[in-house]
């Protein structure tokens, strides 16, 4: 089947650089994309999500970039401090009427360096 | 902040025996979900569940499976018979619509021995 998976694995910086975390996904008929933080022993906690009629959207420090041509997805961090360390997953869910699951990467692990 | 709520944090069972992992949903959410995370890897979806019923299942959620909001405000997960394989995070998430990011509880940790 078709899945959402991520470019790297791990990903370090030093504290106050910008991280840029990518996400490619498979599925042409996802419409709705959403990145996740999660910190040790936690659930998945909302950061920022994006619709597929937008190419960009931004939050607080983090900004969220869509590229439908080449299915491809980012999550850029400002000024990343040490609270942001975590791994980060992309999820995406298909724009069927009867689709209602988030199919998720396998996540991101990004260590910021004091 | 809205929290989704689950219970117990942490449940070790025996092989073969029946688990219900707990959840208190946002209350104005209307979307309720279970995933699991095995270790180290990434979240599944288990199931939807949307007016008392039902939405989508995973392949995962098979008959050894179930779920039931037998009132207001709690949401269950009831594995009848329980593997090895099913020792994972079990997440409860809600939300206001399908098209909506979900709130996710803080999981359970299942352990089968």
């Amino acid at each position: 089947g078709e899945s959402v998976g991520l470019h790297l694995p791990t990903l370090s910086v030093q504290e106050g650089d910008n991280s840029i975390i990518n996400c490619a996904y498979s599925n042409s008929a996802s419409d709705y994309f959403i990145w996740y933080k999660q910190e040790s022993g936690k659930g998945p906690q909302f950061i920022i999500d994006i619709r597929s009629n937008m190419d960009k959207r931004q939050g607080q420090r983090v900004t969220v970039l869509l590229n439908k041509t080449v299915k491809h997805l980012s999550l850029q961090i400002a000024a990343t401090q040490p609270g942001d360390s975590a791994v980060y997953f992309c999820a995406e869910k298909d724009s069927g009427a009867g689709s209602y699951q988030l199919t998720f990467g396998k996540g991101t692990k990004l260590s910021v360096i004091p | 902040e809205p929290e989704v709520t689950q219970t117990p944090s942490h449940q070790v069972t025996q092989m073969g025996q029946e688990v219900i992992l707990r959840c208190v949903p946002i209350s104005n959410h209307l979307y309720f979900y279970w995933y699991r995370q095995i270790l180290g890897q990434k979240v599944e979806f288990l199931v939807s569940f949307y007016n008392n019923e039902i939405s989508e299942k995973s392949e995962i959620f098979d008959d050894q499976f179930s779920v039931e909001r037998p009132d207001g405000s709690n949401f269950t997960l009831k594995i009848r018979s329980t593997k090895l394989e099913d020792s994972a995070m079990y997440f409860c998430a809600s939300g206001r619509g399908t098209n909506y990011g979900y709130t996710f509880g803080s999981g359970t940790r299942l352990t089968v021995v």
